[in-house]
């Protein structure tokens, strides 16, 4: 079974600042996906960076930036400038295998608070 | 605005009745899954199909079904209603396996 901890249930981070949120996660899969979504307070899911096992260069989005190190399984997402509206929770997400039909395996999230 | 449609956004029943969420998934994505988000389990995969057809199943319980229609569009049933689903309800779809799953706003289940 899969699984993806992230270790940090709250972060706080002052506007303009980098940030960096943990994610480990555990597969004896060779193929697989990493995703990390942010859910505001208002409730919505949104996609922001995917790192595919074997992509060779880290994923970039923007701001954002998947610090991806396969031998230790880890993948964390680098929140740089930080602005007031990156206040949300965080999750981290594995796509499962095709027996699971590629669904995304979530950890518990990090809230950010992004302060002034 | 993620192209995923979800409706109602809101639902409020009483234990033992039965409801039906929608979802229409972006155009031209195949996938759609089904996911429940409560604060003691996190979000959990429940059910995914492709082009039609059910192909994978996570944590769903028997009291609740789903079915994706031939344009695409999803419902999932939830029956026999307990307080313990109370949950917010994602629909996601994607263009393909390994692809990002986009997300629709979720539909927020309250069980009196």
């Amino acid at each position: 079974a899969q699984k993806i901890t992230q270790t940090q249930p709250g972060m706080f981070v002052q506007e303009k600042e980098a940030v960096t949120l943990d994610c480990t996660y555990d597969t004896s899969d060779q193929s697989y996906g990493l995703f990390w979504y942010k859910q505001p307070s208002s409730g919505e899911m949104i996609f922001l960076i995917y790192q595919g096992s074997y992509d060779e260069q880290n994923a970039t989005e923007g701001r954002y930036s998947l610090n991806f190190q396969k031998a230790r399984k880890s993948a964390n997402l680098v929140i740089s400038a930080s602005q007031l509206g990156d206040s949300a929770m965080y999750f981290c997400a594995m796509r499962e295998g095709a027996n699971s039909g590629y669904a995304l395996n979530f950890g518990k999230g990090t809230s950010l608070l992004v302060t002034p | 605005d993620s192209g995923v449609t979800q409706t109602p956004k809101h639902l409020i029943t009483a234990t033992g009745q039965r409801v039906t969420l929608r979802c229409s998934p972006r155009s031209g994505d195949l996938s759609v899954y089904w996911y429940q988000q409560s604060l003691d389990q996190g979000l959990q995969f429940l059910i995914q199909y492709y082009n039609g057809e059910e192909r994978a199943k996570g944590n769903i319980l028997e009291r609740f079904s789903a079915q994706q229609f031939p344009d695409l569009h999803s419902e999932l049933n939830l029956s026999s209603l307990e307080l313990g689903d109370s949950a917010l309800y994602f629909c996601a779809s994607s263009a393909g396996t390994g692809r990002p799953q986009h997300f629709g706003d979720g539909t927020r289940l309250s069980i009196l």
